[in-house]
Formats: structure tokens, sequence, C-alpha cells
């Protein structure tokens, strides 16, 4: 059974910062794997969505990396702000075994920018 | 432009009066989701729609159904309403059910008295 873990549960660090968020995964065959941002009371919002077979994927200040065969990714935040403030969770797709067809989500690590 | 859209944001419901929490969406996706999140959890797929076809996760309880009449709405209604079903509840979709990007909405936070 996929299981997906995201240490920290919380980070927080001064505006400016680049951080790493870490996401680990048990069954290395994923399908993909999506990071999403989630605000206190909100839905999850899509950031970025790596497919198996690449290795990262980047829109602006974010870059998601991939490395299947020690199960895990990373969401790299450059130059952080305050708006980045939020909890970020990611997610592995399975399209085989016990969890084949559906997506497991981490719980999260909650992000806090200060300014 | 709100692709998907779920409604009521908020609602509160009494113990064991049944609620239906209502999604639909403008992205003429083929696959529908619902989710169950607790406060500091992760999102717990619930069951979902590719199509018509419905597809319950297992341990999914009895007491939470869901309707899909067309290609935009898809409800999800819970029989008799316990504390512990208390959460937020998100609705998502996808063009096809093979790993393809997941889209939420805001999300309906569901209270029980």
């Amino acid at each position: 059974k996929q299981e997906v873990t995201q240490i920290p549960a919380a980070l927080s660090v001064p505006e400016g910062e680049n951080l790493v968020l870490n996401c680990s995964f048990t069954d290395s065959a994923i399908y993909n794997l999506q990071w999403f941002r989630q605000d206190p009371g909100k839905g999850l919002t899509s950031l970025l969505l790596i497919q198996s077979s690449q290795r990262e994927q980047t829109s602006g200040r974010l870059n998601a990396s991939l490395d299947k065969s020690s199960g895990r990714s990373t969401l790299y935040i450059a130059a952080s702000q305050p708006g980045d403030s939020a909890t970020y969770l990611c997610a592995a797709y399975d399209r085989r075994g016990t969890n084949a067809g559906k997506s497991t989500f981490g719980d999260g690590t909650t992000l806090t920018v200060k300014p | 432009d709100a692709m998907v859209i779920q409604n009521p944001r908020y609602q509160v419901t009494q113990f064991g009066k049944p609620v239906t929490l209502s999604c639909s969406q403008t992205l003429n996706h083929n696959v529908m989701y619902w989710y169950q999140q607790k406060s500091s959890q992760a999102p717990k797929l619930l069951f979902h729609y590719y199509d018509k076809d419905f597809n319950n996760e297992a341990d999914t309880p009895d007491n939470f159904q869901s309707r899909r009449p067309n290609t935009s709405f898809c409800f999800l209604d819970i029989r008799s309403p316990g504390l512990g079903d208390a959460a937020m509840y998100l609705c998502a979709t996808s063009r096809d059910p093979k790993g393809d990007e997941q889209y939420f909405g805001p999300g309906t936070r569901l209270t029980v008295t």
C-alpha cells in the first residue's frame, strides 16, 4: 500500500529565503506526483505535476523534482514571500498495485514566511 | 473564472439530518472526485465518477452516497451525519482517471451540531 510522508509538518522561514519541502513515498512505481497548495479553509490549488518519466518541473519561483528510485520528491521555493505562507501537499498517483487508479496524499507541510 | 464550484461553502446540519453538498464544473472533465479532509490531515478519497461509472472506495461508510446527473454536476449525500463527519469536503475533477492533473474546488466546510 502506498504511503506518502511529508516532513517537517511545519516550517517557518524569514522572507527572501530559499527553501525545500520534502515528500517521500513508499512505492516507487508511481505514475506521477502532484504538488498542491492549500490556504486555510480553502481547497487545493495545483502547483506542479511531474510524470514518472520526468525529473523536474518548473513554474516561476517553484521547482519540483522527482527521484523515483529513492522514493522522494522535493518542492523548491526561491526567494520566499509572505504570500507563500500556506500548507503544501504532495500526492502520488499509482496505476498499479492496491492503490491503482488513485492519488495518495501526504498530510502536508505548513509553511510560514515571516516578513 | 471558477472552474470547479462547490456550494455551499459552509454547511451546518444537525446530527442525523440528511445533507447534500453540491459540486459543478465548467471544464467538461470526465472524472469527478469527492474527498473528505479533516483538520491537518490528508484528503481521503470517498468515491469518484468516471463519466457515469461510480467507483466507491472500500472504506467509505454507507452513510455517504453520490449522484452525478450529468457531466457538470456531482452531489454528495450524507444520509445521517454524525459528529465524526464534520470535515472539509473537497470536490475535484480530471479529464481521465489515469493520472491526469486534478483540479479542486474551494471545498465545503461541514459542521454537525
